[in-house]
């Protein structure tokens, strides 16, 4: 079974309006961390947001926002106010267990296209 | 701030070549990794690395290896380069508290003829 699925391929948005990129995760593990990262056509992976299974609000970075429903598993990337640099491939990822020697499971993505 | 250098951005090696992809981190990090990125399947783990001289399987470890003797170096070895290994090739670090985040280089592009 896929531990973290990104339903939307590819998403479009006008510029200064917000978004909403999906993300769904399947662990068992109690303790876990949420992460996303852009991916400008550059290559280069950024680390934008994260956040910890027992942490009680949800995570704010800036223009990013974490909608985190644990209940329901997912842990959805708001961005508001779109820019034109926002256009990148988005990917949501998961650390299952405590901190320590771990690697993350990372979905296959969202190409966001921010539009004039 | 946290950097990864991968030492090319863009390789082309023949089919059978033993191929050496070289990551440095500058920030102490415990652990370190190597993902593969193909369109639409995301990054797929290939090793990591948390300890000098210690390593663990990824999900897709099969036709490489790695190595690490020093604390800030990590290389991703492909013994017998095949065309299926042409991809994307992404290096990351991370601390062993905290949040664990990765931080990564900015990839090597890897094609194999």
């Amino acid at each position: 079974a896929q531990k973290i699925t990104q339903t939307q391929p590819g998403m479009f948005v006008q510029e200064k309006e917000a978004v909403t990129l999906d993300c769904t995760y399947d662990t068992s593990d109690p303790s876990y961390g949420l992460f996303w990262y852009k991916q400008p056509s550059s290559g280069e992976m950024i680390f934008l947001i994260y956040q910890g299974s027992y942490d009680q609000q949800n995570a704010t970075e800036g223009r990013y926002s974490l909608n985190f429903q644990k209940a329901r598993k997912s842990a959805n990337l708001v961005i508001s106010a779109s820019q034109l640099g926002d256009s990148a491939m988005y990917f949501c990822a998961m650390r299952e267990g405590q901190t320590g020697r771990r690697a993350l499971t990372f979905g296959s993505g969202t190409r966001l296209q921010v539009q004039p | 701030d946290v950097k990864v250098t991968q030492s090319s951005r863009y390789l082309v090696k023949r089919t059978g070549e033993k191929v050496f992809l070289e990551c440095v981190q500058d920030m102490d990090h415990e652990n370190m990794f190597w993902y593969r990125q193909d369109p639409g399947l995301g990054l797929r783990l290939i090793y990591f690395s948390y300890d000098v001289k210690m390593k663990e399987k990824g999900d897709i470890p099969e036709g490489y290896s790695v190595s690490r003797e020093k604390k800030e170096r990590f290389s991703l070895i492909l013994e017998s380069a095949s065309t299926n290994q042409t991809s994307m090739y992404l290096c990351a670090s991370s601390n062993q508290f905290a949040k664990n985040i990765q931080y990564f280089g900015a990839g090597t592009r890897l094609s194999v003829l």
